[in-house]
């Protein structure tokens, strides 16, 4: 079935480390997305990509990285610069260069601090 | 630039009774607009979406919602709620020609047996 992957699932991170999040879609879609939503909050756009080798900084791109290296790829990373990283994750895509193309989601990754 | 406001923070219904949740935007272009529900622990998944044409528009789970240009609204409704449409549900618009989305903070959908 077409869709997003995200792994883990669930991540626990000691103070320090870097982690990566790996988002993988195959639904040919141009344009990738990374999400933050904090519980009980909204979503905050990290960073986004519209083509391979691109990528642009959202909303709160202090502390995170990325890579789009292959068109189905978009891998988060949480640096150690990112002073409070538990939140829940979320990778997205859309297509680019038709009307109104919806935005589709992955299952999210947890990443707790400890 | 978009933003977009939903009203209400928490909804509280009870089972089988109608729901509105409501969302109003802001875009000095046109746009597109879009429901998402989020079950916890999971990902967010597309209700419905406006492009054009039919103001009313249907989508799963037998949700709906309207398009109200003047009002600058995309409320969602469903006639007779079940338990298992509790969820988050959320708002989104993204302009004509480009493509970033513009999401609402949400609005918690309780179903009270």
């Amino acid at each position: 079935d077409g869709g997003i992957t995200q792994s883990p699932k669930y991540l626990f991170r000691k103070e320090g480390q870097n982690v990566t999040l790996s988002c993988e879609q195959n639904l040919n879609h141009d344009a990738m997305y990374w999400y933050r939503q904090d519980p009980g909050q909204g979503l905050r756009l990290i960073y986004y990509s519209q083509i391979v080798n691109d990528f642009q900084k959202g909303d709160i791109a202090e502390g995170y990285s990325v890579s789009r290296e292959k068109k189905e790829s978009f891998p988060l990373t949480v640096t150690s610069a990112q002073k409070n990283p538990t939140a829940f994750y979320l990778c997205a895509s859309s297509l680019l260069g038709t009307g109104g193309s919806a935005i589709y989601f992955g299952e999210g990754s947890w990443l707790t601090v400890v | 630039a978009q933003s977009v406001t939903q009203l209400d923070s928490q909804v509280p219904v009870f089972e089988e009774a109608p729901v509105e949740l409501r969302c109003n935007y802001s875009s000095s272009v046109s746009v597109y607009l879009f429901w998402y529900v989020q079950y916890p622990n999971q990902g967010l998944q597309l209700l419905l979406k406006y492009l054009s044409g039919s103001t009313l528009v249907k989508g799963i789970n037998g949700f709906e919602a309207e398009f109200n240009k003047s009002q600058t609204s995309f409320h969602l409704r469903k006639p007779s709620v079940h338990i298992s449409d509790t969820a988050e549900y959320f708002c989104a618009v993204s302009a004509t020609g480009g493509q970033n989305f513009v999401f609402g903070p949400g609005t918690r959908l309780s179903v009270l047996p």
